[in-house]
C-alpha cells in the first residue's frame, strides 16, 4: 500500500514570505497526488491535485505543487504567504481504487 | 450544492458507553467514506462504502466498532463500548464514485472525547 511521509511538523514563516512544505510518497503503483487544508476548526478542503498531464499543479489562492516521479514527492510552495494562509496541510496519496493516505500534517504558522 | 453534513459536532462521553455518528454526504455521490484524525496525525481510513455496500473495511476495529449505509445515502458509524484512545475527529467524505480521480470531499467531522 502506499504511504506519505511530511518531512515539516511545523513551519513558521513571516508574512509575505515564501514557504514550501515537503511530501513525499511510497507506492508500487501509479498513483494520484492532493494537498488538503485544514483551517482552523474547519473540515478539510482540496487545495489543489495532481492526477496526469502537466506534472506542475496550481490552486487558486496561489500554491503550487510539483509531481517528481523520481524523487517521488509532491512538494507544495508559495511565493508569498498571508497571514491567512495559517492552518494544517495534509498530503495525501490516492490509488486507482481511490485508496487514499494521508501524511500526519504540516501545521503553517504565517507570523505578522 | 451542499457539502457534506454531519451530526453531532462534538461529543463527550465516559469510557464503556456507546456513541455513533451520522453522516449525509453530497448528493448523487455514490462512495462515501469515514475516516479516525488522532490529534497530531493525519486522517487514518476506517471504512469505505460504495452505495450501500463495503468496499473496504480493513482498518476498521471490528470487535468495537460498526457502520452501515442501509440505502446508499446517509450512514451512521458507531462505536460500542468506547475505549479512551478512541478520542479523535471522525471525518466523513463523499466522491462520485471510487475511481482515484474522484475528488474526496470532507465533512466538518465530529469530536469524540472519551473520559
Amino acid at each position: 500500500a502506499q504511504s506519505v511521509t511530511q518531512l515539516d511538523s511545523q513551519v513558521p514563516v513571516f508574512e509575505e514570505a515564501p514557504v514550501e512544505l515537503r511530501c513525499n510518497y511510497s507506492s508500487s503503483v501509479s498513483v494520484y497526488l492532493f494537498w488538503y487544508v485544514q483551517y482552523p476548526n474547519q473540515g478539510l478542503q482540496l487545495l489543489l491535485k495532481y492526477l496526469s498531464g502537466s506534472t506542475l499543479v496550481e490552486s487558486i489562492n496561489g500554491f503550487e505543487a510539483e509531481f517528481n516521479k523520481s524523487q517521488t514527492s509532491f512538494h507544495l510552495r508559495k511565493p508569498s504567504v498571508h497571514i491567512s494562509d495559517t492552518a494544517e496541510y495534509f498530503c495525501a496519496v490516492s490509488d486507482r481504487d481511490n485508496d487514499m493516505r494521508f501524511g500526519a500534517g504540516t501545521r503553517l504558522t504565517v507570523k505578522p | 450544492e451542499a457539502g457534506v453534513a454531519q451530526s453531532p459536532r462534538y461529543k463527550i462521553i465516559e469510557k464503556r458507553q456507546s456513541v455513533a455518528f451520522w453522516c449525509n454526504p453530497i448528493s448523487g455521490h455514490a462512495t462515501l467514506y469515514w475516516y479516525q484524525q488522532i490529534l497530531g496525525q493525519g486522517p487514518k481510513l476506517l471504512i469505505q462504502f460504495q452505495n450501500n455496500g463495503v468496499v473496504d473495511d480493513s482498518q476498521l476495529p471490528k470487535d468495537r466498532f460498526s457502520a452501515e449505509r442501509l440505502k446508499g445515502v446517509d450512514s451512521t458509524l458507531k462505536i460500542q463500548p468506547a475505549k479512551l484512545e478512541d478520542s479523535a475527529v471522525y471525518l466523513c467524505a463523499s466522491s462520485r464514485g471510487l475511481a482515484g480521480t474522484d475528488t474526496q470531499y470532507f465533512g466538518p467531522g465530529t469530536r469524540l472525547t472519551v473520559l
